[in-house]
């Protein structure tokens, strides 16, 4: 596709549960940003990375939050034992390198019961 | 933690009028982005201003930049019902960070 895609769009968890939220960024893009909205709020960085490497996770709220890019495309943004405060919008952005303007995906809504 | 700040937080207007929102900002920067979020839709990118640039226009956009003074105006001009939506300062180099949002309506 043209923009970048997650899946899925919505999701429900139980407490306690793992979810695992999924990203493809434009084709081409080296950079893969993650980052995590509440409501009300603007998007709040989560990590970064640049093709297969993190080069920053420095905005991971807790251990239980963990992501990957392992063939420097396709991402996966999981998240352990869900608690409420996780509820929240997770974005996708991928850009053609570092510096460069950013393009998001639509997010996945996470709702933790 | 969020550097930018938009003000006002919530601003209604008619079809037609303009809208002004403002975004002020804690430490030095290379550039200042804004980006529109519809309802339930991602961030899409409006216009990007270097910090050498007192401004910047695209379309009916027209963005300021004020580096003594932190802070940046985004102006909606002729604005219509499409452009009902949340707008968003950011800045930072590749891990941006964003404000909490101006929400604007545009009333038929």
């Amino acid at each position: 596709g043209a923009g970048v895609s997650q899946s899925p769009r919505y999701k429900v968890a139980k407490r306690g549960q793992d979810v695992a939220l999924r990203c493809d960024p434009i084709s081409g893009h080296v950079s893969l940003f993650w980052y995590q909205q509440a409501l009300g709020q603007g998007p709040e960085f989560l990590t970064y990375f640049q093709n297969e490497a993190q080069l920053d996770k420095s905005g991971l709220p807790s251990d239980r939050f963990f992501a990957e890019r392992p063939e420097g495309s396709v991402s996966t943004l999981k998240i352990q034992r869900t608690q409420q405060e996780d509820s929240a919008v997770y974005l996708c952005a991928s850009s053609l390198a570092e510096y460069n303007e950013q393009f998001f995906g639509p997010g996945t809504r996470l709702t933790v019961l | 933690s969020q550097q930018g700040e938009e003000d006002p937080q919530a601003l209604s207007i008619q079809e037609g009028e303009n809208a002004t929102m403002n975004c002020s900002y804690k430490t030095s920067i290379n550039n200042l982005q804004w980006y529109r979020q519809n309802s339930g839709r991602g961030l899409v990118h409006l216009i990007l201003i270097r910090s050498n640039e007192r401004e910047k226009h695209s379309g009916r956009l027209r963005v300021t930049l004020d580096t003594s003074k932190k802070s940046s105006s985004l102006l909606i001009t002729a604005s219509r019902a499409a452009d009902t939506a949340s707008y968003f300062c950011a800045t930072g180099d590749y891990k941006l960070s964003f404000g909490a949002g101006t929400t604007v309506t545009v009333r038929a």
